[in-house]
């Protein structure tokens, strides 16, 4: 079936440390996009990226795509605790014109 | 206004009841969508509507029943849930269906409890 792995499912930072997190696909994806879940929230919309090896930033956030846009990774410079929640990648697989959810990365900040 | 709202925000229901989730965009979005979230899980597709009519069904049990009664309003009709369909129902619109890059606004969501 649909599948778009996301790695890690979880993780522990100390404020000021960096986080990344990893998507990938066995199939191409037409594009990528982010989403950010605070707990208790729903997802936002964080960011899309459409061409092979793409990169974005939005402050501290880096969002690349992979140049076989079979892959995509998200960045954090210095987390804040601002930045505590669940990040989704989500990607439309050519062909499906609905998104396919990674399992997402669970990201916790301790000051 | 780039907002999705959902009713009621909780509801709690018996396996016998019947009871309706609504969910409201005033974006001019043509493309509405209905997922199932469990806890420490994606977001899970139910169904996808596309200017009014239903485009998508993933082979959701017909104890749940959506609606599309004009552009900006869906539906989500329950009737006879089991526990097991205790979950969060979030409400997503998108200017249109497609892989063209279309974002997705999710709304609060309603979380439900089925007892």
């Amino acid at each position: 079936g649909q599948q778009v792995m996301q790695i890690p499912q979880y993780q522990h930072v100390q404020e000021g440390e960096d986080f990344t997190t990893y998507c990938n696909s066995s199939t191409t994806l037409s594009n990528i996009q982010w989403y950010k879940q605070r707990p208790g929230g729903h997802p936002v919309f964080l960011i899309q990226l459409v061409k092979s090896g793409e990169v974005k930033k939005q402050k501290r956030l880096t969002f690349q795509f992979g140049e076989a846009k079979k892959n995509s990774s998200l960045h954090i410079t210095a987390t804040q605790t601002t930045d505590v929640g669940t990040y989704f990648c989500a990607g439309y697989k050519s062909g499906y014109s609905t998104l396919t959810f990674g399992k997402g990365t669970m990201l916790l900040v301790s000051p | 206004d780039t907002e999705v709202t959902q009713t009621p925000k909780h509801l709690v229901m018996g396996m016998t009841n019947k009871k309706s989730l609504k969910c409201e965009q005033h974006m001019g979005h043509r493309a509405m969508y209905w997922y199932k979230q469990k806890a420490k899980k994606p977001p899970e597709l139910m169904f996808v509507y596309s200017y009014e009519k239903l485009s998508i069904n993933e082979s959701v049990p017909s104890r749940f029943s959506p609606e599309c009664p004009n552009s900006s309003l869906l539906n989500l009709h329950l009737h006879a849930l089991q526990p097991e369909d205790s979950a969060l129902y979030l409400c997503a619109s998108s200017q249109a269906l497609g892989e063209g890059g279309n974002e997705q606004y999710f709304g609060p969501g309603t979380r439900l409890t089925v007892t």
